[in-house]
């Protein structure tokens, strides 16, 4: 079954707006990561967050994780038409990563 | 340099043939992973290589048989296509410790369409 759900499935912002998409999975993990797919392309990572850790910051790029409601966000600040791609979560708390079905992020220039 | 690479990029087949994917990563990775995306981008994990090592298979019909000549490689092989089959295959590995998955590193994807 299904670990990870993303929210929203399809988001539309302008270019400098912030993008958020969120996730949410089912049982423990031990860490949750999240990724990237250009179209035609394969995935790229982008963070990995512990179970122990509440955010974490790569550049643009801001994720938390809340263990207690089994969710995490991904805020993308001062997006760029390049952000344009699909994110998604992966959890990994049945024994293997178990990805989400992901949200497809367009920004407009 | 290429991390994670897959042959062929795309492959067009008539169904009841068999094929075969190649994937070999330069990494030095010891896990490797064959995923299927199908047409709503959802990604499913079909197998997982530890070493050479099968570890995961997930309720995969046994059509699709994964060989790992050597930690570096792994290759998937589909006998008797189905128009099901159609979808994009990633390939990917990891340097995994334990029950804690690491950064997975994809490949570019296979695009296989059956007629």
């Amino acid at each position: 079954s299904q670990q990870g759900e993303e929210d929203p499935q399809a988001l539309s912002i302008q270019e400098g707006e912030n993008a958020t998409m969120n996730c949410s999975y089912k049982t423990s993990i031990n860490n949750l990561q999240w990724y990237r797919q250009n179209s035609g392309r394969g995935l790229v990572h982008l963070i990995l967050i512990r179970s122990n850790e509440r955010e974490k910051h790569s550049g643009r790029l801001r994720v938390t994780l809340d263990t207690s409601k089994k969710s995490s966000s991904l805020l993308i600040t001062a997006s760029r038409a390049a952000d344009t791609a699909s994110y998604f979560c992966a959890t990994d708390g049945s024994e293997k990563l178990v990805f989400g079905k992901g949200t497809k992020l367009t920004v407009n220039p | 340099d290429t991390a994670v690479s897959q042959t062929p990029k795309y492959l067009v087949t008539q169904m009841g043939n068999d094929k075969s994917i190649k994937c070999e990563q330069n990494l030095g990775h010891d896990t490797m992973y064959w995923y299927k995306q199908d047409s709503k981008k959802f990604l499913k994990i079909m197998f997982s290589y530890n070493n050479k090592e099968l570890i995961i298979n997930e309720t995969v019909p046994n059509r699709f048989s994964p060989k790992s000549p050597d930690k570096a490689h792994l290759n998937l092989h589909i006998n008797s296509l189905e128009l099901g089959d159609s979808a994009v295959y990633f390939c990917a590995s990891s340097q995994d410790q334990g029950n804690s998955y690491n950064e997975q590193f994809f490949g570019p994807g296979t695009r296989l369409t059956v007629l």
